[in-house]
């Protein structure tokens, strides 16, 4: 099994809508997570970071993580054209200090106006 | 803007020829990691580093060797560049210490011949 894993998609939304990204992760990787958007050709961006078990929302972003289910997901409220990227999730794998993050495949995001 | 910088943003070269890409920020922070993302991989960690002469490797370091002799700058090279090489290159650091909180260069295009 992957260490985090994501459905490449591509997720395609009626503007106005909300956007579910779904992704997976091993037992190896710990309890912290993140999500990062990359437009085409740009270098990905941190827009999430979640830490705890429940929800975390920062504008119309809400990060969810579910740990019992190892499970994590970001919900874009109101899609809006804009939004159309490439989202990557990732999980810090290993140690406090000498740690790594390892990304999931991404899911190409399409909100159609 | 983290002050990250890499270099070249784009090469083409032969298979066999050695190449080295740099990365370079200006705020002196400790971790600094080296990706390559392909169509359908996602980003994969190549090496990455926890300080001067601290590094180790990634998911897909076969064929990679780094270095770090200053803080400032994080070099990877492929000794002998093969075709499965081609791909585009990113470097992040962090500058929350050793979290998934990473802010990414532009890239460096990579094409093997």
């Amino acid at each position: 099994q992957k260490e985090v894993e994501q459905n490449s998609g591509p997720l395609s939304v009626p503007e106005g809508a909300i956007a579910s990204l779904n992704c997976t992760y091993s037992d190896r990787v710990s309890q912290s997570f993140f999500w990062y958007r990359q437009y085409s050709g740009k270098s990905p961006e941190l827009i999430m970071s979640i830490y705890s078990n429940g929800d975390k929302e920062d504008g119309r972003f809400t990060a969810q993580l579910n740990k019992a289910s190892q499970y994590v997901s970001l919900l874009i409220r109101d899609s809006q054209p804009s939004d159309s990227a490439t989202y990557l999730c990732a999980g810090w794998y290993g140690s406090s200090n000498t740690g790594k993050l390892i990304f999931g495949q991404g899911t190409t995001l399409q909100v159609k106006p | 803007d983290a002050g990250i910088t890499q270099s070249p943003r784009h090469k083409v070269t032969e298979t066999g020829t050695p190449v080295t890409l740099r990365c370079h920020q200006t705020e002196n922070h400790r971790y600094m990691y080296w990706y390559r993302q392909d169509p359908g991989h996602g980003l994969r960690l190549i090496h990455y580093s926890y300080g001067v002469k601290d590094t180790d490797k990634g998911e897909v370091s076969d064929g990679y060797s780094v270095s770090r002799s200053k803080t400032e700058d994080f070099l990877l090279t492929l000794e002998s560049a093969t075709s499965s090489q081609t791909s585009v290159y990113f470097c992040a650091i962090s500058t929350t210490g050793a979290s998934g909180e990473l802010f990414f260069g532009e890239g460096s295009r990579l094409t093997v011949l």
